[in-house]
């Protein structure tokens, strides 16, 4: 079947605008995560979605950053008024279930990323 | 504050021989590690993880050995091919959390040479 899919794939913006950056999970997933990758550095994760639980934001850097998840599969990240060191990748991830179980955490398949890159 | 480090940045070695790719990490409350590997303009791919329980898992030319002692684990390719070349992603799964989300390195990037 399908994998996970974002879109743009690449987005050049302007410092104080707005983007959404988008990704379509796997179908049947129930758990998706937004991570990101800036130059050099590892995947920093963001936010995470389980269902109809409230999500868990935890890893998003300041309250310009947002994301929704509409009936349980697509969800859209969006950055308000963008900076520049929000340039980076964006990786979108999903998995079966979101939960760790005896066999460890749920295999995560990721999307091909959205490179965001603020002017 | 990086709770899962990568310190060598790349790695490259000659084809068949073997890749050693390392990881260390703070937290002892991880309780399970993954590696991952990334190919250019792809997303990452799951490559094998480890339970803390274990100090070892192979899985054809891929071994991950976890020294839970040292904080530390390695990814063994053997042998390399240079279909290999990408880059690693270590990965630790916080045990305390029922999120699922992964706590990620900064990559090594390996390349086998023919």
């Amino acid at each position: 079947g399908a994998g996970v899919s974002q879109s743009p794939s690449n987005k050049v913006t302007e410092k104080g605008k707005d983007v959404e950056l988008r990704c379509d999970p796997i179908s049947g997933h129930t758990a998706l995560y937004w991570y990101r990758q800036s130059l050099g550095q590892g995947l920093e994760f963001l936010i995470y979605f389980q269902g109809n639980s409230a999500p868990d934001k935890s890893g998003l850097p300041s309250d310009r950053f947002s994301a929704e998840r509409t009936g349980g599969s697509v969800s859209t990240l969006t950055i308000q008024r963008t900076q520049q060191e929000d340039s980076a990748v964006y990786l979108c991830a999903s998995s079966r279930t979101g939960t760790s179980g005896s066999r460890g955490p749920n295999e995560q398949f990721f999307g091909p990323g959205t490179r965001l890159t603020v002017l | 504050d990086q709770q899962v480090k990568q310190n060598s940045p790349s790695l490259s070695v000659q084809e068949g021989r073997i890749s050693i790719l390392n990881c260390d990490y703070t937290n002892s409350m991880f309780d399970y590690f993954l590696w991952y590997k990334k190919y250019p303009a792809e997303g990452p791919t799951f490559l094998i993880s480890i339970s803390s329980i274990k100090d070892k898992n192979e899985d054809g030319r891929f071994t991950v050995f976890l020294n839970k002692s040292a904080k530390h684990l390695s990814l063994h390719i053997v042998p390399s091919q240079p279909g290999d070349s990408a880059v690693y992603f270590c990965a630790a799964s916080p045990g305390s959390s029922n999120t699922g989300k992964l706590i990620f390195g900064q990559g090594t990037t390996l390349q086998v040479k023919p």
